[in-house]
């Protein structure tokens, strides 16, 4: 069984490109969420993804966008990219079934993108 | 809105000894989850022990148990017998009841002395 799994691993762009980060959930799975962790800090909530649509959003700016797809797999996009951009990205994935109850999310091994 | 809080930025035990990390939070909801995570090397989170805020009893899981004060709000781990393989990076996190957005402390980096 396939755990969550994300893609690429590593990433390196410049400021003011743009960016998308995959994320395939955990077999079993349709809620997928994002966060993003910078250097020494625990994750940041940016958004969660469940039947295609954006079901809660953390304090980031529309620079950061997603999308999920009917398969539950899903994207981060991050545009205009800033050098405090650079940072761990991890998904997490959940059952939006009984996943409000067990509160368990899985998460990937995470995109670490750094921006120059 | 939630916070948690980890005071120890790092803390270090002897291989077999006991340790303890200590996490506070701050909720203003009654139904909340609470969490240990932990991140080793590979950077992949995984689930070391869950709390439900409306049980009493303390959650164990094999050398791992949590000392959940409710109205102090603190929300302690105790790693048994530490191992080698103990070693990361851990993240305590809180979850309202009905929302799965996670709030994460800092962390406390882990080091075990052989």
């Amino acid at each position: 069984d396939a755990g969550v799994t994300q893609s690429p691993t590593h990433l390196i762009k410049t400021r003011g490109q743009q960016v998308t980060l995959r994320c395939s959930p955990k077999s079993g799975h349709d809620t997928v969420s994002w966060y993003q962790q910078a250097l020494g800090q625990g994750p940041q909530f940016i958004f969660q993804y469940y039947e295609e649509e954006e079901r809660q959003r953390g304090n980031f700016p529309d620079r950061f966008s997603g999308h999920q797809f009917p398969n539950y797999s899903s994207e981060l996009n991050v545009n205009a990219l800033l050098l405090g951009d650079s940072a761990l990205y991890l998904c997490a994935s959940s059952s939006g079934q009984t996943g409000l109850r067990l509160g368990e999310q899985f998460f990937g091994p995470g995109t670490r993108l750094t921006v120059l | 809105a939630q916070t948690v809080t980890q005071s120890q930025p790092e803390m270090s035990v002897q291989e077999a000894e006991t340790v303890t990390l200590s996490c506070t939070y701050d909720t203003s909801e009654s139904d909340y989850y609470l969490f240990w995570y932990k991140q080793p090397p590979s950077r992949q989170m995984i689930l070391v022990i869950r709390q439900e805020a409306y049980k009493q009893q303390n959650a164990t899981e094999n050398r791992f148990s949590v000392n959940f004060q409710k109205a102090a709000k603190s929300f302690s781990l105790k790693i048994s017998d530490s191992q080698l393989g103990d070693a990361a990076m851990y993240f305590c996190a809180s979850r309202n009841f009905g929302n799965e957005k996670l709030t994460f402390g800092t962390g406390t980096r882990l080091t075990i002395i052989p």
